[in-house]
């Protein structure tokens, strides 16, 4: 079975910090793909980004970037300061295998005040 | 492209009553998927079809909810009868690369 566990629930910053959201997954499968979603207050879920289990390499994207470790079965996300269109629930999610279907974790709400 | 469309963006029926919940995917892509966003819950998967087929409806809560794909541009999530605890977002996605999937801006049903 494979699971997404993102144990922070709410986090509130103030506008130029960085922040760090986490993500722990488990799976048995040796082939997977992580991936992170946003959910702005509109509520549509927007695709940010897709990593695979071979490729450990991280990855920075403007303000966002990614740390992948295997050893430690992570997926973090960092945002580098922080902006007020940055507030949305962050999703990190899981396709183990062959499957198709994401595996979603709980989400972490992220406030950002001006 | 006008991305993943659902309809109706809001519906609130009463308990006992039908409901179908519509969507249109991303026009080429050969995955749709339907979820469901409590705040118990998080985000489930429903079902999802590859080229029109239903490959894994596990996630569907009960007979009284039924998923169509008639073609590759068409879906529809019924339930009927409904009850108060389907009370939800239901949110339709499609992909073509596995994983990148693009989500409609979800129907907020509400069943009283």
């Amino acid at each position: 079975a494979q699971k997404v566990t993102q144990a922070q629930t709410e986090i509130s910053v103030v506008e130029k910090e960085d922040v760090t959201l986490d993500c722990v997954y488990e799976t048995r499968d040796t082939t997977y793909y992580l991936f992170w979603y946003k959910q702005p207050p509109s509520g549509e879920l927007v695709f940010l980004i897709r990593r695979n289990s071979f490729d450990e390499q991280n990855e920075i994207s403007g303000r966002y970037s990614w740390n992948f470790q295997k050893s430690t079965s992570s997926f973090n996300f960092t945002i580098t300061a922080s902006q007020v269109v940055d507030s949305a629930v962050y999703f990190c999610a899981l396709i183990p295998g062959s499957a198709r279907q994401l595996t979603f974790g709980s989400g972490t709400q992220l406030t950002v005040l001006p | 492209d006008a991305g993943v469309i659902q309809s109706p963006r809001h519906e609130v029926t009463e308990m006992g009553q039908e409901v179908t919940l519509r969507c249109k995917p991303i026009s080429g892509h050969n995955s749709l998927f339907w979820y469901r966003q409590t705040m118990m819950r998080g985000l489930e998967l429903l079902i999802y079809f590859n080229n029109n087929v239903p490959i894994d409806d596990s996630g569907m809560p009960e007979d009284r909810f039924s998923a169509k794909m008639p073609n590759a541009s068409f879906s529809t999530l019924k339930i009927q009868p409904s009850e108060p605890r389907d009370s939800a977002v239901y949110f339709c996605a499609s992909s073509f690369r596995l994983g990148e999937a693009f989500f409609g801006q979800g129907t907020r049903l509400t069943v009283v």
